[in-house]
């Protein structure tokens, strides 16, 4: 298995919902993180974990709570988002922090109203 | 890590080679370049890195200029499939963090 699985694709939700996006890796991966995309820009760095452990916040705000419950999995928690948080929302995973080669999922497209 | 610049986009004749130019005059020695494309609707997908000599695979090749300020990513055959953005990113060796800058939209024409 050289994938990794983002669900769901698409999300709608409203500004006072909580809502998770779920990021599976079967490849044995220790480092893993999301990026946040806006229309039209590049990727940017929201989170990285290594070994289970968050390793880097990019000053996100706490309305988003990452989770990694074991090696494979990393859900980001949302809550009490904005409009402006509307984003495709993507995972990627790399043997380790320093590993060249990172892997992305295909991305959760969030939209919040 | 160091900065980089790259045209906002071109154009490749199909079968035609695509030659991506990418400036990074800060570099520096520990720092790798590396070469990510995302189609649309997509996740980034790596393509190749090298540190200072020139690198092929699969995929593509990398050339680095000798005083490492400038390198160029060559599509040898392109065809419609690579039409996506591509990314140069300066990296450091064993860690930092990836972090794309604008990117290159490549646009292959039939």
């Amino acid at each position: 298995d050289t994938e990794v699985t983002q669900t769901p694709k698409h999300l709608v939700m409203g500004m006072t919902n909580k809502k998770s996006l779920k990021c599976e890796q079967h490849m044995g991966h220790r480092a893993m993180y999301w990026y946040k995309q806006k229309a039209k820009k590049p990727p940017e760095l929201m989170f990285v974990y290594s070994y289970e452990k968050l390793s880097i916040n990019e000053s996100v705000p706490s309305r988003f709570s990452p989770e990694c419950p074991n090696s494979s999995l990393l859900n980001l928690h949302l809550h009490a988002l904005q409009p402006e948080d509307s984003a495709l929302y993507l995972c990627a995973s790399s043997q380790e922090v320093g590993s060249y080669g990172y892997t992305f999922g295909s991305g959760t497209r969030l939209t919040v109203v | 890590d160091a900065k980089t610049t790259q045209p906002t986009s071109m154009d490749c004749a199909e079968g035609r080679a695509a030659n991506l130019p990418c400036n990074h005059s800060t570099i520096s020695g520990n720092e790798y370049v590396y070469w990510y494309r995302q189609i649309h609707s997509q996740g980034p997908q790596y393509i190749i890195h090298g540190l200072k000599n020139n690198e092929t695979n699969e995929m593509a090749s990398l050339i680095i200029t000798e005083d490492r300020k400038s390198s160029t990513l060559i599509l040898p055959h392109a065809t419609l499939r690579d039409t996506a953005v591509y990314y140069c990113i300066v990296r450091v060796g064993g860690g930092g963090k990836l972090i794309f800058g604008q990117g290159t939209e490549l646009s292959v024409k039939p």
